[in-house]
């Protein structure tokens, strides 16, 4: 399995640019996807194959990386992006990394 | 408008079957390319890929609980169902369906709202 690696927690102020990390065990080339999950609710797509915008997703989001390390940035933060966000592979079998929680201070 | 929704019996005990279902509109599991999956997560925990099945009624399984998950699907291509033996407390969790296209760009672009599901005596 390649294991995904980010960082458990984050603390901004609104306004700021905050950047979500993950490292994967192994090369993934670019097959990075970010999700973004609120309590209660399913986790949905912001970012795919590392720096494609879903669509709908607003602009504030980004995404970067190849190889092992990635990053998903939010510029400026929101006090609507509070939330769990998550980073997951397809290079193999899909999987997912332990998740970063934001809050906003 | 694409949707997907999960049903499932809530609660149930140790030792028995889990039985899923997925249901889903606004696409359909015959188009070249489609997959549904099963992801579940625990409360407080991050997600786990269980297994999968594709347009062409290929099958995917987590390695990890391979021996005990079975994912099918209708012949109408609108439900996917996925069993689940030998339950245990571990099983509790989340159970969500979302869809994606084939490797490599396996990524959910569209969930379920998840079923909960309690494994208990």
């Amino acid at each position: 399995d390649t294991v995904l690696t980010q960082s458990p927690a984050l603390a901004v102020s609104p306004g700021e640019r905050v950047t979500i990390s993950c490292r994967a065990s192994e090369s993934v080339s670019t097959l990075m996807h970010w999700y973004q999950q609120k309590p209660g609710q399913q986790p949905t797509l912001l970012i795919y194959l590392a720096s494609n915008l879903e669509s709908g997703v607003p602009a504030r989001f980004s995404g970067s990386g190849s190889g092992t390390d990635f990053t998903l940035t939010i510029d400026p933060v929101e006090a609507d992006d509070t939330a769990t966000y998550y980073c997951q592979q397809s290079w193999n079998d899909p999987t997912f990394g332990g998740g970063t929680k934001l809050e906003l201070k | 408008q694409v949707t997907l929704k999960e049903s499932g019996p809530g609660m149930l005990q140790p030792s028995k079957t889990l039985s899923l279902t997925c249901s889903f509109s606004g696409f359909s599991l015959s188009t070249s390319g489609m997959v549904v999956s099963w992801i579940r997560q625990p409360s407080g925990k991050s997600l786990e890929w269980l297994a999968a099945i594709d347009w062409d009624g290929d099958k995917y399984y987590n390695p990890s609980l391979k021996s005990r998950l079975t994912v099918s699907k209708d012949t109408s291509n609108t439900q996917v169902f996925l069993k689940i033996t030998s339950v245990d407390i571990a099983d509790t969790a989340t159970y969500y369906c979302a869809r994606s296209s084939v490797m490599p760009s396996y990524y959910f672009d569209y969930w379920g709202q998840g079923v909960m599901v309690t494994v208990s005596s």
